[in-house]
């Protein structure tokens, strides 16, 4: 089966601008989670949607992120303006309804850098 | 206020030894462990977990140990091969609707040859 895809693979922004992440989940998998880790510290949780649904959100930094899940497939996540604290790589994972033995499967991760 | 504490950045170790790499936790409600395994410029991916009602889990090289009573869990890798040069990230979650995983800062091990 086809992983978890994210896209860009980087992406490098001025202050200011605005950025939009997107992640493709599993096919099948209703949970799909936002992670961000900044440089070298832990991968913090950002957002949970179950199909469309934002089921947690208490991880997002502030009001300039957007996260969406159209239709309860693949997702965004925007940023808008770009700080320069938004650096970091940051990950997307999905996993199927109540298949915790195996934990999440992440996509490689969107590396933003804002300058 | 970290949850998941991963003490040791980094670790070596000789090929064919033992690798231990620890985790400690502050949460008494945590209930589920996992151990992911991370290459540069890849995403993490799942090594093994526990859950809290047992003190030991094995699978091949990999065996992860919890002591409830300590709050603490490791990996230990045995024998221990190149390949494993990794970061290894300990992450730990609550039985609720969420499932989600609150994850330690990583430890980078290096094996070598």
């Amino acid at each position: 089966e086809a992983g978890v895809t994210q896209f860009p693979s980087h992406s490098v922004i001025e202050k200011g601008q605005t950025v939009t992440l997107r992640c493709d989940p599993i096919s099948g998998h209703d949970n799909l989670y936002w992670y961000r880790r900044v440089m070298g510290k832990e991968i913090k949780f950002l957002l949970h949607f179950v199909k469309e649904s934002k089921q947690d959100e208490s991880g997002m930094p502030n009001n300039r992120f957007l996260a969406e899940r159209t239709g309860g497939t693949y997702s965004t996540l925007k940023v808008q303006p770009a700080e320069l604290e938004d650096s970091g790589v940051y990950f997307c994972a999905s996993s199927q309804v109540g298949a915790r033995g195996r934990g999440y499967t992440f996509g490689s991760g969107t590396r933003l850098t804002v300058v | 206020d970290q949850q998941v504490k991963q003490n040791s950045p980094s670790l070596s170790v000789q090929e064919g030894r033992i690798s231990i790499l620890n985790c400690d936790y502050t949460n008494s409600m945590f209930d589920y462990f996992l151990w992911y395994k991370k290459y540069p410029a890849e995403g993490p991916t799942f090594l093994i977990s526990i859950s809290s009602i047992k003190d030991k889990n094995e699978d091949g090289r990999f065996t992860v140990f919890l002591n409830k009573s300590a709050k603490h869990l490791s990996l230990h890798i045995v024998p221990s091969q190149p390949g494993d040069s990794a970061v290894y990230f300990c992450a730990a979650s609550v039985t609720s609707g969420t499932y989600k995983y609150i994850f330690g800062t990583g430890t980078r091990l290096k094996v070598l040859a």
